[in-house]
């Protein structure tokens, strides 16, 4: 039973524009909300991250967006550039356990 | 510092082979997991050790058995392993709500 769901497994994006990146879970008990970026044959790098006691939080190009209510959350990459294409997990934990998506694959066309 | 040090990076074994997977990790973290990553899937957890202890075990077979050593080091002996386990391993570690990933090591089993 996949409890953290991303349902888009691809996303083609204009260099410059904004990247939108989107997350649905079940389990009202998660209380941490993490996004990874990954490339081919390495790990996920840890990106950005948000409590559930928020509704955003920002880096830089990257905001996290979190919905508890609906329980979804939302990745934005402002301005989306080049090098941002990877695959996109997003995470939730509960405790010492983190689920994973299936990942979106980024593409920002030049 | 947020590394997590993997070795082999890459690792080609017969099904009669004996081998071991490392991780090492430097931040005081007492989680540290290993994943089962295929491609363009999400991780699968196959381990946790909480504070040098096996707290889950998710069903893994026993030709995969963990050890961890001391607090910075995780291991994972290989043996007798089958084609179908070739996949990229990651090693992971965790204090708090953030995961740390290392680059992984890619198993090919011939």
């Amino acid at each position: 039973d996949q409890q953290v769901k991303q349902n888009s497994p691809s996303l083609s994006v204009q260099e410059g524009r904004i990247s939108i990146l989107n997350c649905d879970y079940t389990n009202s008990m998660f209380d941490y909300f993490l996004w990874y970026k990954k490339y081919p044959a390495e790990g996920p790098t840890f990106l950005i991250s948000i409590s559930s006691i928020k509704d955003k939080n920002e880096d830089g190009r990257f905001t996290v967006f979190l919905n508890k209510s609906a329980k979804h959350l939302s990745l934005h990459i402002v301005p989306s550039q080049p090098g941002d294409s990877a695959v996109y997990f997003c995470a939730a934990s509960a405790g010492n356990q983190f689920y994973f998506g299936t990942g979106t694959s980024l593409t920002v066309i030049p | 510092d947020t590394e997590v040090t993997q070795t082999p990076k890459h690792l080609v074994m017969g099904m009669t082979n004996k081998k071991s997977l490392k991780c090492e990790q430097h931040m005081g973290h007492r989680a540290m997991y290993w994943y089962k990553q295929k491609a363009k899937k999400p991780p699968e957890l196959m381990f946790v050790y909480s504070y040098e202890k096996l707290s889950i075990n998710e069903s893994v077979p026993s030709r995969f058995s963990p050890e961890c050593p001391n607090s910075s080091l995780l291991n994972l002996h290989l043996h007798a392993l089958q084609p179908e386990d070739s996949a990229l391993y990651l090693c992971a570690s965790s204090r708090g709500d953030t995961q740390y990933f290392g680059p992984g090591t890619r198993l090919t089993v011939l």
